[in-house]
């Protein structure tokens, strides 16, 4: 069974300081690791993939296998950035490919 | 392209009581999902949908909860009876095309209160 675990479920940083998500991971095979956002009174949406590489609005996040971690980060925040955030994983393979949601972490962005 | 609809947006029923929440996904879209999101936790996959057939329903509760999605269009999702550990947000997504490698786009959801 695969678990996604988000330590922080409040976090506050002041605009302009850099901003890191923790999401750590529980699984046996190889994960596909995604981060989802809901900005408020908007629907759930696709932030980034693991698999894509990308940067998405100034965020990133690296696969970690050894520390099984994927943290999402963006070097200076912006007061737009303040959402709900999610953390998910899915299997790579097998019958069983659901995606599984961390509890989310509420991120503030101060003036 | 209009997003995945769903309705009503909230509902408010007494335990013990019959509930149906409507989903439409977005057009050409052969996949649904029903995800249940109990406050302060992230959603949980209930059903899977292929076209109308099902692919996952193994955390459905199988013993009052019911969906079905009979021309792979829209779908239904049934609660009967409510308890009170139900009250969430149903929300309901949709992908293009095989489950696998598509990006899930997800409705506004159907806040639900069980009294």
């Amino acid at each position: 069974a695969q678990r996604v675990t988000q330590p922080e479920k409040l976090l506050s940083v002041f605009k302009g300081a850099p901003v890191e998500l923790k999401c750590n991971y529980s699984y046996s095979g190889s994960p596909e690791l995604f981060w989802y956002v809901q900005y408020s009174r908007q629907r759930l949406q696709l932030l980034l993939r693991h698999i894509s590489r990308e940067s998405i609005k100034g965020f990133t996040a690296d696969l970690n296998k050894g520390e099984t971690s994927f943290h999402l980060k963006k070097p200076f925040a912006q007061e737009e950035d303040s959402a709900m955030y999610y953390c998910a994983l899915r299997p790579l393979s097998g019958s069983a490919r659901q995606l599984t949601f961390g509890s989310g972490t509420q991120l503030t962005v101060l003036p | 392209e209009a997003g995945v609809a769903q309705s009503p947006r909230y509902k408010i029923i007494e335990k013990r009581q019959s509930v149906a929440f409507w989903c439409n996904p977005i057009s050409g879209h052969a996949t649904l999902y029903w995800y249940q999101q109990i406050l302060g936790q992230g959603p949980k996959l209930l059903i899977q949908f292929q076209n109308n057939g099902v692919v996952d329903d193994s955390q459905l509760p199988k013993d009052r909860f019911s969906a079905e999605r009979l021309k792979g269009v829209d779908s239904t999702l049934k609660i009967q009876p409510a308890k009170l550990e139900d009250s969430a947000v149903y929300l309901c997504a949709s992908t293009l095309g095989r489950i696998d490698y598509n990006e899930q786009f997800f409705g506004p959801g159907t806040r639900l209160t069980v009294l």
